[in-house]
């Protein structure tokens, strides 16, 4: 079966720099959701789009921006990068029709910033 | 305040051993899901169970079982005859109905099995 993908897997970035992070979530998925994970931390929320409307803001930097195209795919837009922002960061989807949603990550996306 | 919480923050076994994690959540919704996720060294979440808020039958899965009391606001997790293989960090978390269904984790346990 079809899993999330994530790419890139591992990105390498320099303080101040910009990063893309892609998200293609299940087929027929209808809700993209956006988790950042720092070492040993919890997966935070960060953003989710339903029907490629936001639904949901967590504690995303305002540094951060994310959309959802026409063909579901997300992507995770991050500026002017931190060493703060090194973390795993998760894509997950869900279809809401059955009542709650068991979220299907993706692999995660490494973000390191040096 | 935490919803969920995950006191052991790590534990070690012996393998064969069977080994119980603990989760204990807080929510005033009466409709809410339960769920675990493993995250082995390679960093994926793998989804293990969801458990809804009017369900409180246990549920057994080969070496997994998962006891649900909502009396103790406890939904914990029971590995029998732990294997190597069960090394990982496990999250249980919330997801209330009111809230649009958003995710709260636990802070994690980290489950080391010894060989």
């Amino acid at each position: 079966a079809a899993g999330v993908i994530q790419s890139p897997r591992h990105l390498i970035k320099e303080k101040r720099e910009t990063a893309t992070l892609k998200c293609y979530p299940i087929p027929r998925h209808d809700t993209v959701y956006w988790y950042q994970q720092g070492p040993g931390q919890d997966p935070q929320f960060l953003i989710s789009f339903y029907e490629k409307m936001q639904s949901d803001k967590g504690s995303i930097p305002d540094r951060f921006s994310a959309q959802q195209f026409s063909d579901y795919h997300s992507e995770l837009n991050m500026s002017s990068l931190e060493l703060g922002d090194s973390a795993l960061y998760f894509c997950a989807s869900s279809s809401t029709g059955s009542g709650a949603n068991v979220l299907t990550f993706g692999a995660g996306s490494r973000l390191t910033v040096l | 305040a935490q919803k969920v919480t995950q006191a052991q923050t790590e534990i070690s076994v012996v393998e064969k051993e069977d080994v119980t994690l603990d989760c204990v959540y807080e929510t005033r919704d009466t409709t809410y899901y339960l769920f675990w996720y493993k995250q082995p060294p390679s960093g994926e979440l793998v989804f293990l169970i969801r458990r809804n808020s009017f369900d409180e039958q246990n549920e057994i899965s080969g070496r997994y079982s998962w006891n649900f009391q909502k009396s103790t606001s406890s939904f914990n997790f029971t590995i029998t005859a732990s294997q190597v293989v069960d090394s990982a960090v496990y999250f249980c978390a919330l997801s209330e109905a009111w809230a649009g269904n958003q995710f709260y984790f636990g802070t994690g346990t980290s489950l080391t099995v010894i060989p």
